[in-house]
């Protein structure tokens, strides 16, 4: 089946600082990657859809300077969490599509723990 | 305003028996839903769909059933087994108006016990 990874799966930063989350499709092309939070115990909420060589639609009430999107290529989408503060920490989850019509199509990477000091 | 619901945050089932999750929404015009299960640590996994033609799908032990009318749908597990343990989310998809994006549930948690 289809793989996607994320980088890093956790990580700690202080106050402040920026981070960059990886996502990539190892076996196929997407053509559209989707960004994921998920609070403890709630729901996946869906950030932004981004397609390759676009720039991302973001969802209502989702910062669109301070969550940074780039789908540089068919295969990697990253997502940069600027000046990251304590109420930024979550499961941040991608999700990537070679035929985003296709809701079945949509495959999710590990997800990526992010703990703002 | 959570347009996908799931109520139960958590279910006990005995091995061998029938697990019911249960999911609700409200944006009638959803079209296509989705159960996916989750491990802790890992990303959602897709399990079984429906669409809503439908009213039943089945795939070996798992059957999904849509009730339209009621805006309900419920994932059943028969027989249940201890590696069923997981979160279970569902999701719908306004599939002709929004492409592939997804609505999750919260969520409910499955515990399978021996």
């Amino acid at each position: 089946g289809a793989v996607v990874s994320q980088h890093p799966s956790r990580v700690i930063c202080k106050s402040g600082t920026s981070v960059k989350i990886e996502c990539r499709s190892l076996d196929f092309q997407a053509t559209t990657m989707f960004w994921y939070r998920q609070f403890p115990k709630k729901s996946l909420m869906l950030m932004a859809t981004s397609n390759e060589g676009s720039k991302a639609t973001y969802e209502q009430g989702v910062e669109k300077d301070k969550f940074l999107i780039n789908h540089a290529s068919l295969t990697l989408s990253t997502l940069t969490v600027t000046s990251a503060h304590p109420e930024d920490s979550s499961f941040y989850i991608c999700s990537a599509s070679d035929s985003p019509g296709l809701s079945e199509t949509q495959y999710f990477g590990p997800g990526t723990r992010l703990l703002v000091l | 305003d959570q347009q996908v619901k799931q109520n139960s945050p958590s279910l006990s089932v005995q091995e061998g028996r029938i697990s019911i999750l249960n999911c609700d929404y409200t944006n009638s015009m959803f079209d296509y839903f989705l159960w996916y299960k989750k491990y802790p640590a890992e990303g959602p996994t897709f399990l079984i769909s429906i669409s809503s033609i439908k009213d039943k799908n089945e795939d070996g032990r798992f059957t999904v059933f849509l009730n339209k009318s009621a805006k309900h749908l419920s994932l059943h597990i028969v027989p249940s087994q201890p590696g069923d343990s997981a979160v279970y989310f569902c999701a719908a998809s306004d599939a002709y108006n929004q492409g592939g994006k997804l609505i999750f549930g919260q969520g409910t948690e499955l515990s399978v016990k021996p």
